[in-house]
Parts: structure tokens; C-alpha cells; sequence
């Protein structure tokens, strides 16, 4: 059964970077004969979901323009991980941040989650 | 970007009944149309994709129609674990976006 989780600082100062790590279990990035894109969407607290961005296997990246500037992701097949990066946080960055697996393509559901960690901006 | 318009933002219903959330796209999006439940404390939960089309080991009970910029979400016979926020979530372009949410209660 394919798990995800996240992992990283649970506090960050604002202008620092946020740096997250999904760790994939009970299933390959790659190495396998269908391959998917892997996703991170966040929630602010008491709020509803955003795309944050994705990546395929190769590296390939597609990102949300409202965060682009902001937003790195890539991906490490050797350790089965993708992580996130974003520069210059603010008090608005303070999310849950979720790892997810999309589809085949990049336009796809997410399915399924990780459990999700609150990221706070704070100093 | 395509908004996703979902009403209405709560609701509040009695075990039994039959539940319908709608969600409205900015333009026409055929059926690129996911649906997720949110529990309390929990990840989003893909219950339905492309407008129709149940997950694996999602209760029957849970159904999705539409196409193009209307779409809806039923719950035909509301349990007391159907608690939960449902968002919608459009695949038909970049970037994915979502739904603004829709919190079911029991009454």
C-alpha cells in the first residue's frame, strides 16, 4: 500500500525558506512501468486547498504562478523522496503542507495523501 | 486560472437523508472533475474523478454528474461518518485549483 509522509521544520522565521521532504513508501518514484507526477498542496488553517506544484520522475516540474517566484521542487529517486522548497516566507505561507501522488499527467487527481505537517511562520 | 465555485459552504442534515453539493467552473472544463472528503484533522480523501467515476472502496452511497462548468456531488443516504468537508478540484489546466469547500453536519 503506497504511503507518503512529510517531514521537516515545524516553525520557520519569516524571510527564511521552507523546506519539506515527502518520503514515498510501499512504492517506487520510478523503476516501475507506470510512472506518476507527485504534487504538494497546502491548507492555511480554517481554510480550503492549494496547489502548490508537481513533478515528475525526470525532474520535470510544473508550479502555481500565485507561488513560482517562490517555489522549488525536486525530486530524489535514489532515496524515493521529492521535496519542496519556498523562499521568503511570510505569515501567509503558515499552512499544512500535504504531499500527494497524482496521475500519469500532470492534469490528474491527487490520490493518495500523506498525513499532512503545519508549517508555522513566526519569529 | 479556473475558479471552482462550490455552494453551499455548509450544510446541516439528518442521517438518512440525500445530500447534494454543486460546484460551479469559470468555463467549461467537460468532465475534468475531482471530488475529495476532508475528516477533521485528516488529508483530503479522493472519493470521486472525472465528474463520475468512484474511487475503489468508495460506499456507493457516494455519487458525481456533470459536465462542463456544472457540476454536483450526492450523498444519497447521509451516515454519521459522511461528516466531513468535500472540495471539488478541476484537472483540466494549470493550475489545479479547488473549491472553496463544503462542511456537512449532521442535524
Amino acid at each position: 500500500q503506497l504511503q507518503l509522509r512529510e517531514s521537516g521544520p515545524g516553525l520557520v522565521k519569516p524571510s527564511e525558506t521552507l523546506s519539506l521532504t515527502c518520503t514515498v513508501s510501499g512504492g517506487s518514484i520510478s523503476n516501475t512501468n507506470y510512472y506518476y507526477y507527485w504534487g504538494w498542496i497546502r491548507q492555511p488553517p480554517g481554510k480550503g486547498l492549494e496547489w502548490i506544484g508537481t513533478v515528475y520522475y525526470t525532474g520535470s516540474t510544473s508550479y502555481n504562478p500565485s507561488l513560482k517566484s517562490r517555489v522549488t521542487i525536486s525530486v530524489d529517486t535514489s532515496k524515493n523522496q521529492f521535496s519542496l522548497k519556498l523562499t521568503s516566507v511570510n505569515a501567509a505561507d503558515t499552512a499544512v503542507y500535504y504531499c500527494a501522488r497524482a496521475g500519469a499527467v500532470v492534469l490528474s487527481a491527487f490520490d493518495p495523501w500523506g498525513q499532512g505537517t503545519l508549517v508555522t511562520v513566526s519569529s | 486560472d479556473i475558479q471552482m465555485t462550490q455552494s453551499p459552504s455548509s450544510l446541516s442534515a439528518s442521517v438518512g437523508d440525500r445530500v447534494t453539493i454543486t460546484c460551479q467552473a469559470s468555463q467549461d472544463i467537460s468532465t475534468y472533475l475531482n471530488w475529495y472528503q476532508q475528516k477533521p484533522g485528516k488529508a483530503p480523501k479522493l472519493l470521486i474523478y472525472d465528474a463520475s467515476n468512484l474511487e475503489t472502496g468508495v460506499p456507493s452511497r457516494f455519487s458525481g454528474s456533470g459536465s462542463g462548468t456544472d457540476f454536483s456531488f450526492t450523498v444519497s443516504s447521509l451516515q454519521p461518518e459522511d461528516i466531513a468537508t468535500y472540495y471539488c478540484q478541476q484537472h483540466d489546466n494549470l493550475p489545479l485549483t479547488f473549491g472553496g469547500g463544503t462542511k456537512v453536519e449532521i442535524k
